[in-house]
């Protein structure tokens, strides 16, 4: 398998855009998780998805990120309208179900937004 | 509020000596712990695990130790090597939330020195 892959993988745009992004999980995998990492904040959770369906979306900063998982392999991360300040690497990640409950997390390489 | 922290934001430590990371955190919950490591450019990868019934777990170079009464983990590795340098993240998970979702540490620099 060749991990999560995610699209693109650097994103410049301006203020009031919309930006996608875009992550193909590990086939097989239940859980996809959407990170952001700042200096100041860290790795922080976004939102997560559960077998396509939407668990907890209480990291999503603004209603102007939003998120969709139409199916297991394809999942966005929009942001509309972009700011200055979501200028970070977004992160997704994918874990597969376990019996012990417990499972690492895969990443993939992240997308870099700047908006300027 | 940060529920898992780690204090030292950066570590230099000679090739071939101990370098010895740290991690505390302050939900009780927690009981599953990871080490990531991530190099600049690429998504952080996974190291090692331990869960809470357990107090130390051994991979190679690598031993994590947990210390639940003191809400204390730390990541040991020996001997260090050049290759070692990365920033290291520390996370947690809570098995009862039945989530899988990891709250993770700001993370710390590792330099190992030739």
């Amino acid at each position: 398998d060749a991990g999560v892959i995610q699209s693109p993988r650097h994103e410049v745009t301006e203020m009031g855009q919309e930006v996608t992004l875009r992550c193909k999980p590990i086939s097989g995998h239940d859980y996809l998780f959407w990170y952001r990492q700042t200096m100041m904040r860290g790795l922080e959770l976004l939102i997560y998805f559960n077998n396509n369906v939407p668990i907890d979306d209480s990291g999503m900063p603004e209603d102007r990120f939003s998120a969709k998982m139409p199916n297991a392999s394809f999942s966005t991360l929009k942001i509309q309208p972009s700011e200055p300040r979501d200028s970070a690497v977004y992160f997704c990640a994918s874990s597969p179900h376990t019996g012990t409950g417990n499972a690492e997390a895969f990443f993939g390489q992240g997308t870099r937004l700047t908006v300027v | 509020d940060q529920q898992v922290k780690q204090n030292s934001p950066s570590l230099s430590v000679q090739e071939g000596r101990i370098s010895i990371l740290n991690c505390d955190y302050t939900n009780s919950m927690f009981d599953y712990f990871l080490w990531y490591k991530k190099y600049p450019a690429e998504g952080p990868t996974f190291l090692i695990s331990i869960s809470s019934i357990k107090d130390k777990n051994e991979d190679g170079r690598f031993t994590v130790f947990l210390n639940k009464s003191a809400k204390h983990l730390s990541l040991h590795i020996v001997p260090s090597q050049p290759g070692d340098s990365a920033v290291y993240f520390c996370a947690a998970s809570e098995r009862g939330a039945g989530s899988y979702q990891l709250t993770f540490g700001k993370g710390t620099k590792l330099s190992v020195i030739p």
